[in-house]
């Protein structure tokens, strides 16, 4: 089974700030895909970023940024310089294909603040 | 190019009637995917389509929910007998291929009064 465990239920920061989301992921599979979606206020669910097992490479999509870390079972993810638009809950999520369902954590709800 | 699409945005229904929710996937994506999500239960995995495979209902929570997938593209989720508790946002999503990112739909939200 697997599981993604999103700690942060609630972030605010001041706009300008720096802010890392934390994810912690639990599976016995060698091959799995992590992802981070965002949710804004007007409910749809964003794709951000998709980034498999065996590529621990960081990445960085300009003020967003990804720190996966198989030691740790974690994939952070950094906002730089939030803006009020950042506003959002955030859902880190793991997939085992097949079938590759989601499996989400619980989200974090960012508010940025002017 | 367009994304994908749920109807109705909104439903409201009395207790015990069934419901239907409808989903256009993304044209070319072979794989779909229903989740709900509710306040209580954050996002849940509900069935899954590939191709003209089998599905995988798995997520289903009871024989109260079905769905199915007509000519690999538009998805029918349909509840039978609903019950307050199926009250949440149901979300459908496709994806290229399993392995790939998902792409959600704007979703329906069902209120069972």
């Amino acid at each position: 089974a697997q599981k993604v465990t999103q700690a942060q239920t609630e972030i605010s920061v001041v706009e300008k700030e720096d802010v890392t989301l934390d994810c912690v992921y639990e599976t016995r599979d060698t091959t799995y895909y992590l992802f981070w979606y965002k949710q804004p206020p007007s409910g749809e669910l964003v794709f951000l970023i998709r980034r498999n097992s065996f590529d621990e490479q960081n990445e960085i999509s300009g003020r967003y940024s990804w720190n996966f870390q198989k030691s740790t079972s974690s994939f952070n993810f950094t906002i730089t310089a939030s803006q009020v638009v950042d506003s959002a809950v955030y859902f880190c999520a793991l997939s085992v294909p097949p079938p590759g369902q989601l499996t989400f954590g619980s989200g974090t709800q960012l508010t940025v603040l002017p | 190019g367009a994304g994908v699409s749920q109807s109705p945005s909104n439903k409201v229904t009395e207790k015990g009637k069934d419901v239907e929710l409808r989903c256009d996937p993304i044209s070319g994506h072979t794989a779909l995917y229903w989740y709900r999500q509710s306040l209580g239960q954050g996002l849940e995995f509900l069935i899954y389509f590939q191709g003209n495979s089998a599905p995988d209902k798995s997520g289903l929570p009871s024989d109260r929910f079905s769905a199915e997938r007509t000519g690999g593209s538009v998805s029918t989720l349909t509840i039978q007998r609903t019950q307050q508790e199926d009250s949440a946002v149901y979300l459908c999503a496709s994806s290229r291929d399993r392995s790939y990112e998902q792409y959600f739909g704007p979703g329906t939200r069902l209120t069972v009064t």
